[in-house]
Order: C-alpha cells, then sequence, then structure tokens
C-alpha cells in the first residue's frame, strides 16, 4: 500500500505568498525525500531529510520531520511563478533493500 | 539535462507490437529503476537493478521485460501492450540500491500510448 500521503491535493497560491506541503506516512523510516516534477517530465530531488533530524534548509526550501507523528512538511518561502510543478514525498523504510516508495503529490501552482 | 537520459521522449505502439524503451547514466551509479507513473496514480515501482542483477520485480506482468546488460544501461522491453498501460515510464538511478543516500536520478521519462 502507498507509504506517504501528501495534503492538499492541490494548492493554489499567489506569488511571493509561502506554500506548504504535508506528507504523512505509516511505518517507521530510515529517511524522507521530497521531489519536484514539472508537467509530463521526471522527478527532481529536492532535499533529504534523516530519521534523527528534524528539519533541514535548502534555498527558499524548509522541510520539517515529526517522526513521533510520523509526519513531514515542505515550506516554500516567497513562492516564485517558476515553482508551479508537482511535489511528492518519498519514503525510504528501514528494512534492508526497501526502495523509495512515492505518494501521490501536492499540485502547486503559483499564480503571477 | 539530469545526467539520466531516456528514449524516446514519445511512443505511440498498437498492441500487438513489440518496442523497446532504453535508459542510459554515466553517474556511476550502481542502482537503476524503473516506474510506471498513470495518471492519478502514485508512482510504482516496476524492476529494480544493482549491479546489473535484479534485485525487485513488483509483480510486473510479462508483456514487460527488463533488461540491464551493464551498470550504465537499462531496457524496457514491450510487447502486446493493452491500453491500460499507456503512462508515463520513468527511469531513475542511484548510487546504491535502496532509499538512496543522496536520493534517486530521474530521466525526463518516456510517454507511452497503447492504441
Amino acid at each position: 500500500s502507498q507509504q506517504g500521503e501528501e495534503d492538499p491535493q492541490a494548492l493554489s497560491i499567489q506569488e511571493g505568498e509561502n506554500a506548504t506541503m504535508n506528507c504523512s506516512y505509516k511505518t517507521s523510516i530510515n529517511n524522507l525525500q521530497w521531489y519536484r516534477q514539472n508537467s509530463g517530465r521526471g522527478l527532481v530531488h529536492l532535499i533529504l531529510i534523516r530519521s534523527n533530524e528534524r528539519e533541514k534548509h535548502s534555498g527558499r526550501l524548509r522541510v520539517t520531520l515529526d517522526t513521533s507523528k510520523k509526519s513531514s512538511s515542505l515550506l516554500i518561502t516567497a513562492s516564485r511563478a517558476a515553482d508551479t510543478a508537482s511535489y511528492f514525498c518519498a519514503t525510504g523504510l528501514n528494512n534492508a533493500g526497501n526502495m523509495l516508495t512515492f505518494g501521490g503529490g501536492t499540485r502547486l501552482m503559483v499564480k503571477p | 539535462e539530469t545526467g539520466v537520459t531516456q528514449t524516446p521522449r514519445h511512443l505511440v505502439m498498437g498492441m500487438t507490437n513489440k518496442k523497446s524503451l532504453k535508459c542510459e547514466q554515466h553517474l556511476g551509479h550502481n542502482a537503476m529503476y524503473w516506474y510506471k507513473q498513470s495518471a492519478k496514480k502514485p508512482l510504482e515501482l516496476m524492476f529494480v537493478y544493482s549491479l546489473e542483477e535484479r534485485v525487485e520485480n513488483n509483480s510486473v506482468p510479462s508483456r514487460f521485460s527488463p533488461e540491464c546488460p551493464n551498470s550504465s544501461h537499462l531496457f524496457l522491453h514491450l510487447h502486446t501492450l493493452q491500453p491500460e498501460d499507456s503512462a508515463l515510464y520513468l527511469c531513475a538511478s542511484s548510487q546504491d540500491p535502496g532509499t538512496g543516500r543522496d536520493g534517486y536520478t530521474f530521466g525526463s521519462g518516456t510517454r507511452l500510448t497503447v492504441v
């Protein structure tokens, strides 16, 4: 079954606003990753946060991880029209040999 | 350009055709993956290769046949597909198999339409 689930499924904001996307998962994880996908293209790795980390930053991206609630959030600050894309969380399970499992994604639209 | 190249970008094939999708990476990665992305569904992992050995096969129908001749190349051979197989097929690679220390690098995908 699907490990990660993003919320909301779709988000529409104005340029300059912040965008927050959430991801919930079911079992204990080794790490959690966020990816971005422009329409009809491949996924691009944005950031990886390990299970012993609580927060990580990369440019305008801020990721938090709460292992007690089995949830993560991705915050994009000062959004731009070019941030319009789908964003996916992917979880790496603790079991050896397990591969990344992706959620259904959040479709973000940033209006100029 | 991510370092993972997929060809062709678009493919239209009949249900009786045989075609192949190609993926190439020169990142020095040891693991390669095929994912299927259908409309309104999460990415589905199809096959995983680690150092040219298949390590995972997620109950994929036999009409999909992977091949990994070396650590840089991965193929997906297609035959007698069904219309529901129409999807975006994504290839990815990572340094190590599994969850990836630095994440996965994806190709741009092949948009497959079965008519």
